[in-house]
């Protein structure tokens, strides 16, 4: 079975562009959570999202939003990019919401804002 | 103070040795705890998840759980040098909708 998929794998922006990111949970999975990841950071929680619906959001700007399809795939997206947008953006998959379930991680899409 | 703390170290062992890796948290409603280990330039890889207290086997890792001390720690036995790289600590609620990571420690081993 293919795991997390995310695209694309790196991107390079310039400042006040936005960016849409993509990301296919594991078949099965209905939850998709998304974390930022600075250097030297642990990951930070965006969103999360399960049977389309939003569950979770973090202590992000509205810049940022989200949503889930109903094959359960995922797009982040991020208006008005600011150069401290640059990092490591992990999509995870989930079986369900609750805090026991195991979550995976895709690839992840390195930004860069220029 | 910090939901979740980790050594940020460089860890250093040689290798077959023993390497400990801690973790502490802050949250009391902490249920599900989760370690990732993560190669530079990859993304986190999940290797074990503890739910009750005690200790949870698999392969050459152990991980340890004590909720009224807040702590939960990973062992890594016969380590490799493979087995370098940061390892994340990771805590939920059980009917919470995130993961809050710690900074991760960064594991050396030595052959």
């Amino acid at each position: 079975d293919a795991g997390v998929t995310q695209s694309p794998t790196h991107l390079i922006k310039t400042r006040g562009q936005h960016v849409t990111l993509r990301c296919s949970p594991i078949s099965g999975h209905k939850s998709v959570s998304w974390y930022q990841q600075v250097l030297g950071q642990g990951p930070q929680f965006i969103f999360q999202y399960y049977e389309k619906e939003e569950r979770g959001r973090g202590n992000f700007p509205d810049r940022f939003s989200a949503r889930q399809f109903p094959n359960y795939s995922s797009e982040l997206n991020v208006n008005a990019l600011l150069l401290g947008d640059s990092a490591l953006y992990l999509c995870a998959s989930s079986l369900r919401t609750q805090g026991d379930t195991e979550a995976f991680f895709g690839q992840g899409t390195r930004l860069t804002v220029v | 103070q910090k939901e979740v703390e980790q050594n940020s170290g460089p860890l250093s062992v040689p290798e077959g040795a023993i390497a400990s890796l801690n973790c502490t948290y802050s949250d009391r409603v902490s249920q599900s705890f989760f370690w990732y280990r993560q190669y530079s330039g990859k993304s986190p890889e999940l290797i074990m998840s503890i739910y009750s207290n005690g200790d949870k086997e698999d392969g050459r890792f152990t991980a340890q759980l004590n909720k009224a001390s807040q702590y939960v720690s990973l062992l890594i036995r016969d380590s490799q040098p493979s087995d370098s790289a940061t390892y994340l600590c990771a805590v939920s609620r059980i009917y919470g909708n995130k993961l809050v990571f710690g900074a991760g420690t960064i594991l050396r081993v030595k052959s």
